[in-house]
């Protein structure tokens, strides 16, 4: 699986859109953009995913380049319930190896 | 329904014991994983079973972390002889298809 970069630490004020970058330049073409997050002291909840195209939900936005080595999770309206450690993750999505190899994630504060 | 559960919650043992940690996952969730989490760091993977396939063992980090898993339900990993770098929190995760659902973990701390 592809390995990924990401700031260790973003601050965001809240109500505004947070944007958390990540690089992952050896993508191959059948592995998808995950992103998770973990609040302090739970296990990790799951955001979103996507393969070429933009993707949103009631949670988030994922926006993936055309060459799909890096992608931006986008949380529109940024609540202090949403400060936590975000994670990038790129795997393939079915069949053998399945495994989610986590890094460190960026530690998202939201200052209200 | 109910989510992934653990248990137990925290465990406290002393180095050179052997633990036995407890994962239910999600009903009908065919996927199980296995995590370790230490004090401050990311995610590591240590096993992941898919249906009756054989288990991918490769981030289990010593012969003395294994784990089992009985068709497609309850899951024990099992460290012996623990050593007090096995101080962390395991999280053990179920999914059906993408998404990865997880249980809140066991914090296990070696004296």
């Amino acid at each position: 699986d592809a390995k990924t970069t990401q700031p260790t630490s973003m601050d965001c004020a809240e109500g505004r859109a947070a944007n958390l970058p990540c690089n992952h330049s050896t993508i191959s073409g059948n592995e998808y953009v995950y992103w998770y997050r973990q609040i302090h002291s739970q296990g990790p909840q799951y955001i979103i995913h996507g393969l070429k195209n933009n993707e949103t939900n009631e949670m988030a936005s994922l926006i993936i380049t055309e060459d799909r080595k890096s992608s931006t999770l986008i949380l529109p309206h940024a609540t202090l319930r949403d400060t936590a450690v975000y994670y990038c993750i790129v795997r393939v999505g079915i069949g053998t190896g399945n495994q989610f190899y986590f890094g460190t994630g960026t530690s998202l504060t939201v200052i209200p | 329904g109910a989510g992934v559960s653990q248990s137990p919650s925290n465990k406290v043992t002393e180095k050179g014991k052997d633990v036995e940690l407890r994962c239910d996952p999600i009903s009908g969730h065919t996927a199980l994983y296995w995590y370790r989490q230490r004090l401050g760091q990311g995610l590591e993977f240590l096993i992941y079973f898919q249906g009756n396939s054989a288990p991918d063992k490769s981030g289990l980090p010593s012969d003395r972390f294994s784990a089992e898993r009985t068709g497609e339900s309850v899951s024990t990993l099992t460290i012996q002889r623990t050593q007090q770098e096995d101080s962390a929190v395991y999280l053990c995760a179920s999914s059906l298809v993408l998404e990865q659902f997880f249980g809140p973990g066991t914090r296990l701390t070696v004296l």
